[in-house]
This record gives structure tokens, C-alpha cells and sequence, in this order.
């Protein structure tokens, strides 16, 4: 079975902060895929960024950036220098071999001004 | 630009009534989604087709049932809705493989009273 832990429920930064969202997972694929999904509160879910399994690679896009540790099995997304618009709630998800894909509980990020 | 449209943004019912959720995409995607969100829960999968007229059951399929009758369109189909039905329904859909990149509608926040 696959399982995908945020153990952040709700973050609050004051803006320009950099901020860590953590996502741990666990499976027994050893091909497998891990995304992160913005939902902001018009309530889209917007993807992020898909990972594989035999990338570890860490990704950077702009303010964004991804740490992916298979040792540790996480796959953790930070935004450097917070702004009012990265508020929203954050989805990590993991799929295998097949369709499905399962998704954490979310993290809601508040980025104060 | 992938589009995934649902029918309706909001929706208010009655116990008992039988409702209709539509989702249409517009990229010729092979797979479409039924989710359910809900308050620290994350996203639960209900359903979900990985053809015209196949379907697949999720992770919470009671007390809802499916249509896919063009590869374009997939319906959620509560038979007699119940009050622990109100909910957020998000429709998504993707490319054939595995664990390819999920596209989500807009959600459709439903109260069942």
C-alpha cells in the first residue's frame, strides 16, 4: 500500500521568509512518481512539479525548489522569499505503475504581509 | 492549455435527490478521476476510467456510481444523496500509463440538506 505524510496541517510565514513544506511517503514500487499540487482558495488544484524514482535530482523553478531524498523517502518543496500569493493549500502525491495516485492530507500555507 | 471543466461550481440538494456531476476535458485524455476533498482528509479517490465505458472503483465508491459513455465526458452519479455527501468533487483527468500528470476542474462544492 501507499501512504504520503504531511505532517504540517498549517504553516504561517510573514512574507519574503523562505519556507519548507515536508511530504514523506512509502511504497514498495520501485518505479513510482511524486507531485506537488497548489491548490489556491479559488480551489483548482494546479500541478506543480512530477518527479520519477530514478531522478534525484532537486529541481529548482524560479522561487520554487524541490529536494527529493530517496534515502529518507521525502520529497520536500520550498519556496524561497514567500509572497501573498503562495498562500494556499499544498498537495504531495505519489503514484506507482498504474493510474492511482494517492494524495497526502495537504498543508495549508499562510504567507502574511 | 489542458482543460478540465465541471458543470457546476456550486450545488445545493436535497436528501434523497439524485444528483449529477459533470466533468468534460478537452485533451483527448485516455483517464478521468472522480475525488472527493474534505477537511484533513486530503483528496479520496472515487472512481475512476481508464476508457470509454470502463470504470474502476476507488478508494470510497459507496453510495456513488459512474458514466463514460464518450472519451471526453465522465459523470458522477450520487443515486440518493445522503447529508454526509456534502463535500468538494474534483474531476481530473491524464494521459494512459502509469502515474502520469493528473489535470484538475475547478471542483464543484456540493451541500446536501
Amino acid at each position: 500500500a501507499q501512504k504520503v505524510t504531511q505532517a504540517q496541517t498549517e504553516i504561517s510565514v510573514v512574507e519574503k521568509e523562505d519556507v519548507t513544506l515536508d511530504c514523506v511517503y512509502e511504497t514498495r514500487d520501485t518505479t513510482y512518481y511524486l507531485f506537488w499540487y497548489k491548490q489556491p482558495p479559488s480551489g483548482e488544484l494546479v500541478f506543480l512539479i512530477r518527479r520519477n524514482s530514478f531522478d534525484e535530482q532537486n529541481e529548482i523553478s524560479g522561487r520554487y525548489s524541490w529536494n527529493f531524498q530517496k534515502s529518507t523517502s521525502s520529497f520536500n518543496f520550498t519556496i524561497t522569499a514567500s509572497q501573498v500569493v503562495d498562500s494556499a493549500v499544498y498537495f504531495c502525491a505519489l503514484g506507482g505503475g498504474y493510474q492511482k495516485v494517492t494524495f497526502g492530507i495537504g498543508t495549508k500555507l499562510q504567507v502574511i504581509p | 492549455d489542458v482543460k478540465v471543466t465541471q458543470s457546476s461550481r456550486y450545488l445545493v440538494k436535497r436528501t434523497g435527490e439524485k444528483v449529477f456531476l459533470e466533468c468534460v476535458q478537452d485533451m483527448d485524455h485516455e483517464n478521468m478521476f472522480w475525488y472527493r476533498q474534505d477537511p484533513g482528509l486530503g483528496l479520496r479517490l472515487i472512481y475512476f476510467s481508464y476508457d470509454v465505458k470502463m470504470k474502476e472503483k476507488g478508494d470510497i465508491p459507496e453510495g456513488y456510481s459512474v458514466s463514460r459513455e464518450k472519451k471526453e465526458r465522465f459523470s458522477l452519479i450520487l443515486e440518493s444523496a445522503s447529508t454526509n455527501q456534502t463535500s468538494m468533487y474534483l474531476c481530473a483527468s491524464s494521459t494512459s500509463g502509469g502515474a502520469e500528470t493528473q489535470y484538475f476542474g475547478p471542483g464543484t462544492r456540493l451541500l446536501v440538506l
